[in-house]
Order: C-alpha cells, then sequence, then structure tokens
C-alpha cells in the first residue's frame, strides 16, 4: 500500500515563502505530483517531479529526493489567491492508481 | 472547451433513492476516475475505468456502480442512497502510460447531500 503525510495547516504572510513537505511510503514508485484546490473547487494539476531535484513554474517550485522518500511544494511571493488546500499524490508502479496525501490548507493573510 | 464535465453540480435527495451522476470528458484520454471527497477533504479513489475496463475497484459498497459506456464517458449510479454518502463526487481522467499516471484532470464535482 501506500502512505503520505503533509501538515495539515499552514498559516503565512503575503509576499512570503512556504514549503510545504511531503513524505512517502510505496510499494513501487514513479514520481510525486502536487495539485491545488481552492474551497468549492476541483482539484487542479501543478506539478510532477519522477528525478531528483527541483522543478520551478513560475512561483512554484518542487523538488524530490527518491532516496529520502520526500518531496515539497514551494510557494514563493505568496498572494491571497494561493488560499488553498494542496495535495501531494505519488504514482505507484504499474497500477493506474495516483494515492493522494490529506492535504495541507494554505492560509494567506494580508 | 476542452474538458471534464459532470452533472449535475448539486444532487440533493432523500435516504433510500437512486441516483446517477454523469461524467464525460473531451480530452481524448483512456483512463477515468471516480473520487469521493469527505468533508476533511480527504480525496478517496472508488473506481477507475482504461479504455471502458474496470481496473480500480477500491473497497466501495456494492450499493454504488460505475458504468463506461465509451472511452469518453464514466457515470456513477448509487443505489438506496445513506446520509454517510454526503460528499462531493468527483470524476478525472487522465492520459496513461504504460499503467502510470500522474497528472488527472478533475471534473468541477458533485456535491451529493442525502438527507
Amino acid at each position: 500500500g501506500q502512505s503520505l503525510e503533509q501538515p495539515s495547516e499552514v498559516t503565512a504572510v503575503e509576499g512570503a515563502i512556504v514549503q510545504i513537505n511531503c513524505t512517502y511510503q510505496t510499494s513501487g514508485f514513479y514520481g510525486l505530483s502536487w495539485y491545488q484546490q481552492h474551497d468549492g473547487g476541483a482539484p487542479t494539476f501543478l506539478s510532477y517531479n519522477a528525478l531528483d531535484g527541483l522543478e520551478e513554474t513560475g512561483r512554484f517550485s518542487s523538488f524530490l529526493s527518491r532516496s529520502d522518500s520526500y518531496g515539497y511544494l514551494l510557494l514563493q511571493e505568496l498572494q491571497m489567491k494561493d488560499s488553498a488546500s494542496y495535495f501531494c499524490a505519488v504514482s505507484p508502479a504499474g497500477d493506474y492508481k495516483l494515492s493522494f496525501g490529506a492535504g495541507t490548507t494554505v492560509t494567506v493573510r494580508a | 472547451d476542452t474538458a471534464v464535465s459532470q452533472t449535475p453540480k448539486y444532487l440533493v435527495t432523500q435516504m433510500g433513492n437512486d441516483k446517477s451522476i454523469k461524467c464525460e470528458q473531451n480530452l481524448g484520454h483512456d483512463t477515468m476516475y471516480w473520487y469521493k471527497q469527505d468533508s476533511k477533504k480527504f480525496l478517496k479513489i472508488m473506481f477507475s475505468y482504461n479504455n471502458k475496463e474496470l481496473i480500480i475497484n477500491e473497497t466501495v459498497p456494492n450499493r454504488f456502480s460505475p458504468k463506461s459506456p465509451d472511452k469518453a464517458h464514466l457515470n456513477l449510479h448509487i443505489n438506496s442512497l445513506e446520509l454517510g454518502d454526503s460528499a462531493v463526487y468527483f470524476c478525472a481522467s487522465s492520459p496513461t502510460r504504460s499503467g502510470v499516471t500522474y497528472e488527472q484532470y478533475f471534473g468541477p464535482g458533485t456535491r451529493l447531500t442525502v438527507t
């Protein structure tokens, strides 16, 4: 089976930097994904890491260390619109399934 | 618009009733999913179809029955609705390469309330 751990809540002010950590245990592993979900909305794909290292997409970056079974999502120059839930998810090998963490609620204050 | 759509967006019904939720995607993906998201926001996979074939069937009461008439559609029928079925149900689709999926596209969700 799979298990993922991420913090339940993070609060920060506009302009700050937030790092959401995700540790995972899986029977197989292809990669780590991140999704954003605003209240009342649908999850939307943010990023995917299959290899170790940092992937940057605008203000958001995602990092993976396969040897540590660990990744993080970095949100820079926080804006009010970044207030949302962020989910990490793993792709175990060959079973078509994406297993999600419980989500981290990020609250951005003025 | 290129997207995953599902209907209805809201569904309020009484215990014991039977209801269906429909999902369609025009992204050309070969794999579709149903998720249940409870009040604590945990996304739980329920079912998945790949090219109309059921490939994931998690521990879900058999009151829930998915049907995929073709690759672009995946419907969910729920019999004898119970209070605990109240949740948001999301349909999703993804391109899948050799059984691996990492980027899923979600529909807007159906908020089901059972009274």
